[in-house]
């Protein structure tokens, strides 16, 4: 495709629910990051592959949060249990690798209610 | 960890006037600083970009500056349009383990008045 692409677009889950966003990078991509977006906020770092391999996982903010990218393309960030502090949007990210620019997709609105 | 703050958080100007952004970073072996511009609802998209080997950078009407030692660097943007409002971000990196993890200011929303 032609950019970073992400689904759902929008995801209310009640609490307590499990979720699983997915996030299809450009293709040919290596990097691979995953963000969380609070309301008026930044992004803040959750985790990274390169290719299949998670190499930091230190942003992730429980042991409810998990990633996963099996086959070093799409990726899929999965919430168990979510809790109303979870609400957010998630950004995924690809790059080429190195400092090349960093390339977002649109996002996954997740309401916890 | 690094850190990186940014101001102001609300920005307002009239249309043609000149708007800066201001961030300082925590990390001095942080090497990579982009500028990411996000509308409403939508994809932050990189504007510009600037790495530690250079103190400016200009594309058109947006330049970057980069102060190494004082650890800031600062986003302008000239002859300001109503298709610049938005909110702005500013990041910091530095290459470790082959790749660069973005630590974001917490934005500044941008309001250009015709």
């Amino acid at each position: 495709g032609a950019g970073v692409s992400q689904s759902p677009r929008y995801k209310v889950a009640k609490r307590g629910q499990d979720v699983a966003l997915r996030c299809d990078p450009i293709s040919g991509h290596v990097s691979l990051f995953w963000y969380q977006q609070a309301l008026g906020q930044g992004p803040e770092f959750l985790t990274y592959f390169q290719n299949e391999a998670q190499l930091d996982k230190s942003g992730l903010p429980s042991d409810r949060f998990f990633a996963e990218r099996p086959e070093g393309s799409v990726s899929t960030l999965k919430i168990q249990r979510t809790q109303q502090e979870d609400s957010a949007v998630y950004l995924c990210a690809s790059s080429g690798g190195g400092t090349t620019e960093a390339f977002f997709g649109q996002g996954t609105r997740l309401t916890v209610v | 960890g690094e850190n990186v703050e940014q101001h102001p958080s609300t920005l307002s100007v009239q249309e043609g006037d000149s708007a800066v952004i201001k961030c300082t970073y925590s990390d001095s072996a942080s090497n990579y600083f982009p500028w990411y511009k996000q509308e409403l609802g939508k994809r932050p998209q990189l504007i510009i970009d600037i790495r530690s080997n250079v103190g400016e950078k200009k594309d058109q009407r947006i330049a970057v500056t980069l102060n190494k030692t004082a650890k800031h660097f600062s986003l302008h943007i000239t002859e300001t349009q109503p298709e610049d409002s938005a909110v702005y971000f500013c990041a910091a990196s530095k290459m470790s383990g082959g790749y660069n993890k973005l630590i974001f200011g917490a934005g500044t929303r941008l309001a250009v008045h015709p």
